[in-house]
């Protein structure tokens, strides 16, 4: 069964305005991590962002910023200034017990001047 | 040190050939993992190794065999191959057990199948 769902396929920004890509993800073990991928058209798998399921804080990181809000099992995660370099496949993912490390569908930014 | 090295960046091998993907991490990660990703896809999950064991094997055929000599090189042999396993081979790994912080990949092989 799908855990992780990416609702928008493609999402389209002008730069320097922000943007939010949406993650909702069900699970029912109680300890799990999310985190955020950018993958730009050379295929390497880029580390955003991390947000544990016991963390009482949005984790930030720079121009990223990962809103959680756990009642609504949803981890959107929030581009503020878009850059051209911006542009690529975005991931949402979510680690269980055990290493159950899984993908959602992805997002595809395209950031424009 | 956050970098996982995957070897090689580019594969072309035929139906008949035996070939390795190699992958390693000097981040003390003692969880590995191999994805299979198609073009516009998202990773698949294949195999995970928790402390050097195979811990989950999700159905993926016997012609991928995954190995993990020590904690931080992950291997997977390849053979038979068909055209359809051409894709990209992601490599990553993490803290193994709960609260993980960190996950890292590695650039991937392209595997063409020919």
């Amino acid at each position: 069964a799908q855990k992780i769902t990416q609702t928008q396929p493609g999402m389209f920004v002008q730069e320097k305005e922000a943007v939010t890509l949406d993650c909702t993800y069900d699970t029912s073990d109680p300890s799990y991590g999310l985190f955020w991928y950018k993958q730009p058209s050379s295929g390497e798998m880029i580390f955003l962002i991390y947000q544990g399921s016991y963390d009482q804080q949005n984790a930030t990181e720079g121009r990223y910023s990962l809103n959680f809000q756990k009642a609504r099992k949803s981890a959107n995660l929030v581009i503020s200034a878009s850059q051209l370099g911006d542009s690529a496949m975005y991931f949402c993912a979510m680690i269980l017990t055990g290493n159950q490390f899984y993908f959602g569908t992805g997002t595809s930014l395209t950031v424009i001047p | 040190d956050t970098e996982v090295t995957q070897t090689p960046k580019h594969l072309v091998m035929g139906m008949t050939n035996k070939k390795s993907l190699k992958c390693e991490q000097h981040m003390g990660h003692r969880a590995m993992y191999w994805y299979k990703q198609k073009a516009k896809k998202p990773p698949e999950l294949m195999f995970v190794y928790s402390y050097e064991k195979l811990s989950i094997n999700e159905s993926v055929p016997s012609r991928f065999s995954p190995e993990c000599p020590n904690s931080s090189l992950l291997n997977l042999h390849l053979h038979a191959l068909q055209p359809e396993d051409s894709a990209l081979y992601l490599c990553a790994s993490s803290q193994a057990g709960q609260g993980n912080a960190e996950a890292f990949f590695g650039q991937g092989t392209r595997l063409t199948v020919v």
